[in-house]
């Protein structure tokens, strides 16, 4: 199975600050997702990024707010923007060219 | 919106006991999976069962699928400390290309 690195572990940021977080992976795949978890809460999909082409964004998601890097087939960047209290969650990114997904560690953010 | 609902919430059991999971859907599926999560970390992958499988098995972990019912169930048997942990189970949506999770069961097990 995939080996994800996730980049950085945990943060602590000012509010009205943005972060960006690095997912790389140990071989190519083809579709990457990102996750938010907010605290006590189950996974949200945000977006899927796909290498080539635009990332896809759920409902409730806009680019504007987590711009998706995907540059090559192992690597990809989620921005966190301009960020609020509310945006303190767990981002998790994932892979899987076929089920089942494997997740990397996450990154615990918090804003004050 | 999340389709996958989990019963119970939240499970304390004895160390030695069963312990079951349940995870309700809504709209047709190519497959199931089971996740754990420990304390905040990334997901860990259990098991996938697909739409026209209706029982898996892996060491201590039984899965049954109902797809008629649109329902799963998680079985966890002979539970240790070690399984201590958040259980999800995820369903990949027919057509979607995507994982829609549960809200999952905290399960805790006491020594």
């Amino acid at each position: 199975s995939a080996v994800i690195s996730q980049k950085p572990s945990r943060d602590i940021c000012q509010r009205g600050t943005s972060l960006t977080i690095q997912c790389q992976v140990d071989s190519q795949v083809t579709m990457m997702f990102w996750y938010r978890q907010q605290p006590g809460q189950s996974l949200t999909l945000i977006a899927t990024a796909n290498q080539g082409s635009e990332a896809t964004y759920e409902s409730g998601f806009v680019i504007d707010k987590f711009p998706i890097s995907r540059p090559n087939l192992t690597f990809s960047t989620l921005t966190v923007s301009n960020m609020s209290p509310e945006d303190s969650s767990i981002y998790l990114c994932s892979v899987g060219n076929n089920q089942p997904q494997h997740f990397g560690d996450g990154t615990r953010l918090s804003i004050l | 919106s999340q389709q996958g609902e989990e019963d119970p919430q939240a499970l304390s059991i004895q160390e030695g006991e069963n312990a079951t999971m349940n995870c309700s859907y809504k709209t047709s599926i190519n497959n199931l999976q089971w996740y754990r999560q420990n304390s905040g970390r990334g997901l860990v992958h259990l098991i996938l069962i697909r739409s026209n499988e209706r029982e898996k098995h892996s060491g201590r972990l039984r899965v049954t699928l109902d797809t008629s019912k649109k329902s799963s169930s998680l079985l966890i048997t002979a539970s240790r400390a070690a399984d201590t942990a958040s259980y999800f189970c995820a369903t990949d949506v027919q057509g979607a290309q995507k994982l829609v999770f549960g809200q999952g069961t905290r399960l805790t097990i006491n020594p």
